[in-house]
């Protein structure tokens, strides 16, 4: 069974202390790796998408990257709308099951 | 481009009533998907459908949840009847082609079952 664990389950941050989320999988055949920044009431709003070991994507503030069993999404100089939650996700290769894990609740502190 | 719309987006009901909730796909995108959200299990798929077609209704906790695409701009979610355990975050998301692309996911519809 695909499993997605993600850490810390929380983590506060001061403005630009920059740091690292961590997301490790079990998964055979990965397709792709998923990153979705959620806001409070709102729905996941995608980010990256990894496809291979080395990979990297930035956007702004944030760069993730993946290894063979997991990824890592850095955050250079967080701001406070830098907050939210940041799910990873996993989607097998013959699948199109995302499977989500239970996300890292980031609080930047002005 | 308008994003995946959801309706409605609170629903507060007695144990018992019936529940539907609707979903618009983006446009073009072919695949549908229906996810629950809870503190404790996270978010977790109850149906896909492709070209309108329910491919996986593994997630679906029991008969009491159904599901239909009768085209492909619209999709209901319908619970009956609701009980409380039902309370949660029900969103709606869709992709293109297969389903195996990125996933677009909508505001959701936050569902509370007294």
């Amino acid at each position: 069974e695909d499993q997605v664990t993600q850490s810390p389950e929380a983590l506060r941050l001061q403005e630009g202390e920059s740091s690292s989320l961590n997301c490790s999988y079990t998964v055979s055949g990965l397709r792709g790796l998923f990153w979705y920044r959620q806001d409070p009431g709102k729905g996941p709003e995608f980010l990256f998408t990894l496809y291979s070991a080395g990979e990297e994507k930035e956007k702004e503030r944030l760069k993730a990257t993946l290894t063979k069993k997991e990824s890592f999404l850095h955050i250079t100089a967080p701001k406070p709308e830098d907050s939210a939650t940041y799910l990873c996700a996993v989607l097998r290769g013959s699948n199109y099951k995302l499977t989500f894990g239970k996300g890292t609740l980031l609080t930047v502190n002005p | 481009d308008a994003g995946v719309i959801q309706s409605p987006r609170h629903e507060v009901t007695e144990m018992g009533q019936e529940v539907t909730l609707r979903c618009k796909p983006i446009s073009g995108h072919n695949s549908l998907f229906w996810y629950r959200q809870t503190m404790m299990r996270g978010l977790e798929l109850l149906i896909y459908f492709n070209n309108n077609v329910p491919i996986d209704d593994s997630g679906m906790p029991e008969d009491r949840f159904s599901a239909k695409m009768p085209n492909a701009s619209f999709s209901t979610l319908k619970i009956q009847p609701s009980e409380p355990r039902d309370s949660a975050v029900y969103f709606c998301a869709s992709s293109s082609a297969t389903g195996r692309e990125t996933q677009y996911f909508g505001p959701g519809t936050r569902l509370l079952v007294l």
